[in-house]
């Protein structure tokens, strides 16, 4: 019955390797979204996918990637991965892509680079 | 640009007191304004989201909060603390961004219920 879901809920590795993490959500919304949780808690949005379609990219490096096969669905692919980048990354997904839309989020993905 | 600011880091209450965790917003035109509540290790919880209309929003859990155009601040509030609403709460603002929207978050307020 999860509405967002994350895999893996941890991911640990090391510098320079290439991960994946998926998100699902099942409240048939329109919008997705990538946030990213650093230490102090901090959030702050990376992307954003409205049927499918990029409409967020908020000055990520190139090495973060972005794909959604359909609407349901956005994963996030990283390459040469940096100690900077460990973080928490949270999917989250909302009905409409317009601001004033509440948006739901999954448990968030605990990447820790070695 | 859109901002919100969470003044406190940590806001402690006893049970059965009533608590605010404060939130001011910087929005040019008219704000839409949301409170997220964290929980340990899990993902953010929508609480309640002020669009227009009553200046007094009720949400989940027993949380309110109130707009106030005036003081420009959107501050959380409930009558009578529980030691379960311990947890991180995150005030943010809705922002039109090229064509898409998004969610700016203040900086978060740990909030310790004590028995």
């Amino acid at each position: 019955d999860t509405a967002v879901s994350q895999t893996p809920k941890y991911l640990v590795t090391q510098m320079g390797n290439d991960k994946s993490i998926k998100c699902e959500q099942n409240l048939g919304h329109d919008t997705m979204y990538w946030y990213k949780q650093d230490s102090k808690k901090f959030l702050k949005i990376m992307f954003s996918y409205n049927n499918k379609e990029l409409i967020i990219n908020e000055t990520v490096p190139n090495r973060f990637s972005p794909k959604s096969p359909d609407k349901a669905h956005l994963n996030l692919h990283i390459n040469s991965l940096e100690l900077g980048d460990s973080a928490v990354y949270f999917c989250a997904s909302s009905q409409l892509w317009q601001s004033y839309n509440e948006q739901f989020f999954g448990p968030g993905t605990r990447l820790t680079v070695l | 640009a859109q901002s919100v600011a969470q003044p406190e880091d940590q806001v402690n209450v006893a049970e059965g007191n009533p608590l605010t965790v404060k939130c001011t917003y910087s929005v040019s035109g008219n704000p839409y304004l949301f409170w997220y509540v964290q929980y340990p290790n899990r993902g953010l919880q929508f609480l309640l989201k002020y669009i227009t209309g009553d200046n007094l929003v009720k949400g989940s859990y027993g949380f309110e909060a109130e707009f106030n155009k005036s003081q420009t601040s959107f501050h959380l509030k409930k009558p009578s603390a529980l030691v379960s609403d311990s947890a991180l709460y995150f005030c943010a603002v809705g922002e039109i961004y090229n064509q898409g929207g998004k969610l700016i978050f203040g900086q978060g307020t740990e909030l310790s219920v004590k028995p």
